[in-house]
Formats: C-alpha cells, structure tokens, sequence
C-alpha cells in the first residue's frame, strides 16, 4: 500500500513568486495535514483539511492557501514568496476508521526560495 | 494556553539507555504520540499512549501518566542509527489536531 507522496521533492523559486505543493494520502484517508519546517527547528502547524473542507489552520499569513479535492489529494500554495518560507513542507493524513488515528507523514517537499 | 515541553537535546553514549521526557498541558487530552525523525527525513511513528502505563516495543518503550501530564520515550540498548529529533504530540480533543514539542535531539555517541 503506498504512503502519504508528495510532490516536487525539491522546488526553487525567487521571492514575489509562487509555489504550489501537492500531496497525495494514503488510500482511504480523508484528513490531511501539511505542517512548515524550517531548518533546525519543530513542525508549525499550517492547514488541515477533511472530507474536502478546511477545518483548521495555523498562525500563518493568507499567502499560504490550499485546497483539498474530492479524491482527498491536497494542494499548498504560497504566494509572493518571501526567502523566510524556505523550508520543508511536510503533508501527513489520518484515516478516521484506525483505532489510533495515527497520522503518517509523506517525504517532505524541500522548498528554497532565493 | 497550550504547551509542550521536551528537553532540546541530549547526549548518550552507544549500548546504553536514555530517557526523553515530555509535558504537556492541553485543554483536551486524547492520546499521546512520539514520532522519530531523522535529519532532512519525515517524521515516522513511534508509539502511540492514550491510558496510563507503559507501552513496550521492542527497544522502545512509552510512558504517560495522564495527572500529571507527562510521558516519556524509553530508547534501550541505543544504537548508532537512533541518533535523530524525538518528536512528542498530543491530541487535543476539542480541536482533534495534534499539538507538537519542538523535539528532542537525541546525540549517541560510540
């Protein structure tokens, strides 16, 4: 069974532009969960969509955007980049019918903006 | 408010034992998770605590006491690949997301 995949792997983009991110859970996982890691430091929470819906975000600025679509995949955006967002995006999914709800997390897409 | 709390890094040397604390204080409780993470890597599970009492894995063992906020990751017969951050997180109920530690960064050393 394949697990949470993400796309790109790695992305380079200059600052003012725009990044897109896309992200596929596991088979049978409706929620799906993408968190901000700088370099050195812990995961920030940044969205978390369900069943198609934003149900929850982070402290982050409108810029970071998504959606989720009805096959459960899920698309990160950030506008106008600033070189701050550099960092790795992480998406992770959750499938309401396990017992322990236990999210599991796809590779990361490393995103450097220059 | 809600918080997390883990020791930023530590030391243990290869063969040995070591203990990674972790509290937390939540609105809500409804289960704790430890995650590894290697460098540059995702976080992978670990173990998963939603009652008292201890959960053993083979080398790696969890720990939570519910009163007094608090569980613990158990590493024993350390290895040279456990070199990684430990990542705690709890569940809170009410917002049914999890809240994350900054991690631990676990040193082995030979």
């Amino acid at each position: 069974e394949a697990g949470v995949t993400q796309s790109p792997t790695h992305l380079i983009k200059t600052r003012g532009q725009q990044a897109t991110l896309r992200c596929s859970p596991i088979s049978g996982h409706t929620s799906v969960y993408w968190y901000q890691q700088a370099l050195g430091l812990g995961l920030q929470f940044l969205l978390w969509y369900d069943e198609g819906e934003e149900r929850n975000r982070g402290n982050f600025p409108p810029r970071f955007s998504g959606r989720q679509f009805p096959n459960y995949s899920s698309e990160l955006n950030v506008n106008a980049l600033e070189l701050e967002d550099s960092a790795l995006y992480l998406c992770a999914s959750r499938g309401g019918q396990e017992f322990r709800n236990t999210i599991y997390f796809g590779e990361g897409s490393w995103l450097t903006v220059v | 408010g809600q918080n997390i709390d883990q020791p930023t890094e530590m030391t243990a040397t290869e063969g040995a034992i070591v203990q990674i604390n972790c509290t937390y204080q939540t609105s809500g409780f409804n289960g704790l998770f430890w995650y590894q993470q290697h460098a540059g890597e995702a976080p992978t599970f670990l173990s998963y605590n939603v009652l008292d009492g201890l959960e053993e894995k083979g080398r790696f063992s969890s720990f939570l006491s519910r009163s007094k906020g608090y569980s613990y990751l158990l590493l024993k017969e350390l290895q040279m690949k456990d070199s990684a951050s430990y990542l705690c997180a709890v569940r809170d109920i009410q917002e049914y997301q999890l809240i994350w530690g900054a991690g631990t960064k676990l040193i082995i050393k030979p």
